[in-house]
Parts: structure tokens; C-alpha cells; sequence
């Protein structure tokens, strides 16, 4: 069972330049997110879904755009990068038919933009 | 908002010693969920463990234990016979129950043990 998965691990962007990062899960969660973290902080959410077809911000969402085509996949686009958005990046996922619907997270992703 | 606060940045703990985190939260809901998650020097999230608000009893997992105190809004996670291993950032989590499709974060706490 592979949980969730992120890629890639690593990029370095330069400014202006676009990317996707990609998340897939296998576990069959309706919720899907995206968060971001700077050095020695906590976690932001910038966009999550409830389910196929349905995304809606979070506190960070600008500069960012996602969409949710299949359940198990939720990938992040990053549009004209800049040094802001220099973070790792956490996808997660929940069931929110279960107690507690704990979140599950992939590895991260290390962003650094130049 | 609901909010989740770690007011200890840093702890350390002596190996084979007794740790307490702290955590409080701000919430107006009755039902609703708490979580510990681990986040090690390889940056991996990982749940330590969960407790549901409607359960008065502690919710326990081997050496990591919670106090979770209802009406002080209040969820401290103790770690017992402290490892080398278990040197990482905790991050309290709160998700309320039902509808709650939001986890609220707290600012996490460094934890160092010391051999």
C-alpha cells in the first residue's frame, strides 16, 4: 500500500518559471490537501478538495492553482515562481467517513526558487 | 477559528526520562478530533496518536500517552522512556468532527533528546 505519493522529492525553479507538483493517493480518501512549510514553521494549507470536482482555498492560496479530475490524484500548480514560494510541500489525505479521519501525508516536496 | 497553540518552542529531555508537550486549543464545538503527529529530521509527517473528544479515557499508544482535558480545551502528549528516536518536531492537530474537512495546526515543538 503506497499511501500517498509526491513528486518529485526535490526542484529548483527560477523565477517566473511554472511547475506541477504531483499527489496521488491509493487509500480511497475524499479529502485531499495541500500545504505548505517554511523553515521552522508550522503548516499552511493552501488549497484542499473534498472530493472530485470540488477544490476551495486555504489561508495561502495565492499564486497556486489545483484540480481534482480523479479521487486519487490532487496535484498543486505553481504558476510564474518566486522566491516566496521557496517551502516544502505536503500533500495529505482524510477519509471523512471514519473516526477520526486522521490526515495521511506524503513525503514532501522541496521547493527552491532562484 | 478554531486555534491550536504550542506555547514551548524547544524541549529536551534526558534519554530514558519522561517528557510532557504542551498543547491548547480554542474551539466552540463539542465533537471534534485531536492528533499528535511526529515530524523527523527526514521531514516525513507521521501521526503519534489521535484522541476523540467524546472519550474521556486518555488515549495511549506503548510509550506516548496523552492528558486530555476537556473543559481546559488542553491535550499534552507525555512520552515515557524518551529514545534518541524520538528527537523531531510534534505538531498538535485539532479537526472537528463531522463536517470538519479543516485540521488546525498548532506551531509544532522541537524536541531534543539527549544521551
Amino acid at each position: 500500500n503506497a499511501g500517498v505519493t509526491q513528486t518529485p522529492k526535490f526542484r529548483i525553479l527560477k523565477i517566473g518559471q511554472s511547475m506541477t507538483l504531483q499527489c496521488a493517493q491509493d487509500m480511497n480518501h475524499n479529502y485531499m490537501y495541500w500545504y505548505r512549510q517554511d523553515p521552522g514553521m508550522g503548516l499552511k494549507l493552501i488549497y484542499y478538495s473534498v472530493g472530485a470536482g470540488i477544490t476551495d482555498k486555504g489561508e495561502v492560496p495565492n499564486g497556486y492553482n489545483v484540480s481534482r479530475s480523479t479521487t486519487e490524484d490532487f496535484p498543486l500548480r505553481l504558476e510564474l515562481a518566486a522566491p516566496s514560494q521557496t517551502s516544502v510541500y505536503f500533500c495529505a489525505s482524510s477519509y471523512s467517513h471514519s473516526r477520526p479521519g486522521e490526515l495521511f501525508f506524503g513525503e514532501g516536496s522541496r521547493l527552491t526558487v532562484l | 477559528a478554531q486555534t491550536v497553540t504550542q506555547s514551548q518552542p524547544e524541549m529536551s529531555v534526558q534519554e530514558a526520562e519522561t517528557v510532557t508537550l504542551s498543547c491548547t486549543y480554542d474551539t466552540s464545538e463539542s465533537d471534534y478530533y485531536l492528533f499528535w503527529y511526529k515530524q523527523p529530521p527526514s521531514r516525513q509527517m507521521i501521526l503519534v496518536i489521535r484522541q476523540e473528544a467524546y472519550k474521556q479515557q486518555n488515549a495511549t499508544e506503548n510509550r506516548f500517552s496523552v492528558n486530555f482535558q476537556k473543559a481546559a480545551k488542553s491535550f499534552s502528549l507525555k512520552i515515557s522512556d524518551s529514545q534518541l528516536g524520538d528527537a523531531a518536531m510534534y505538531f498538535c492537530a485539532y479537526r472537528k468532527a463531522n463536517t470538519g474537512n479543516q485540521f488546525y495546526f498548532g506551531t509544532g515543538t522541537s524536541l531534543t533528546v539527549i544521551p
